[in-house]
């Protein structure tokens, strides 16, 4: 089976810009969460998305924002980026039915803002 | 607010050294993962715990898992250079769809 897979790996950009990430979970599975990691801050969760529809979310302004599509891959947009929006950004999937459930995670997207 | 609180934060040793690293909780979890993490990548799973009192060995890394499903700890037995990462706890709380993470412990283990 596929692992969680993200799309870009790495990417640069500039304040101001925004920018769309990718992640397609693992075959099966319908619950996509995002989170963000930085150094001083570790590991913070944004959303989740379940069925296309958000079921959880983090503490985040509404400049991130997500979606989840019919095949549960699901897209994060960070408008009017900021400086402090450098990170390592990371999507995991699991089936979503709730219970004893593993989650997986994919490699990350590292973003930098100039 | 759930919370999983993980100690120690930071831990340095030698290798051959053995160390044990603890995740607590007040939530009651109905499972509980373990990760590692190497700088720049996804946190890679090591094991998962569904059972109150649960013991899992993987070859150096022992996993136990609290009889009231809040606790867990990470033991590893004459640690080795390669063993240096961040280590995450984080568990799906119990009658929610909520996955909470721990607050991470960063191990190095000198030569």
């Amino acid at each position: 089976k596929a692992g969680v897979t993200q799309t870009p790996r790495y990417l640069i950009k500039t304040r101001g810009q925004q920018v769309t990430l990718s992640c397609s979970p693992i075959s099966g599975h319908r619950s996509v969460s995002w989170y963000q990691q930085t150094p001083g801050q570790g590991l913070q969760f944004l959303f989740e998305y379940f069925s296309e529809t958000q079921r959880n979310k983090g503490n985040f302004p509404g400049r991130f924002s997500g979606r989840q599509f019919s095949n549960s891959r699901s897209e994060m947009n960070v408008s009017t980026l900021e400086l402090g929006d450098s990170a390592l950004y990371l999507c995991a999937s699991r089936p979503g039915q709730g219970g004893g459930e593993t989650q997986y995670f994919g490699p990350g997207t590292r973003l930098l803002v100039l | 607010t759930q919370l999983l609180e993980q100690s120690p934060q930071f831990l340095s040793i030698q290798e051959g050294e053995n160390l044990t690293v603890y995740c607590n909780s007040s939530s009651v979890f109905s499972s509980l993962q373990w990760y590692r993490q190497e700088p720049g990548e996804g946190p890679v799973l090591l094991v998962t715990v569904v059972t109150g009192g649960e013991v899992k060995k993987l070859k150096r890394l022992t996993f136990q898992f609290g009889d009231a499903r809040k606790d867990s700890s990470l033991h590893i037995t004459a640690a080795q250079t390669g063993d240096t990462g961040l280590y995450l706890c984080a568990g799906a709380i119990v009658g929610t769809y909520k996955y909470i993470f721990g607050t991470g412990t960063r191990l190095k283990v000198l030569a």
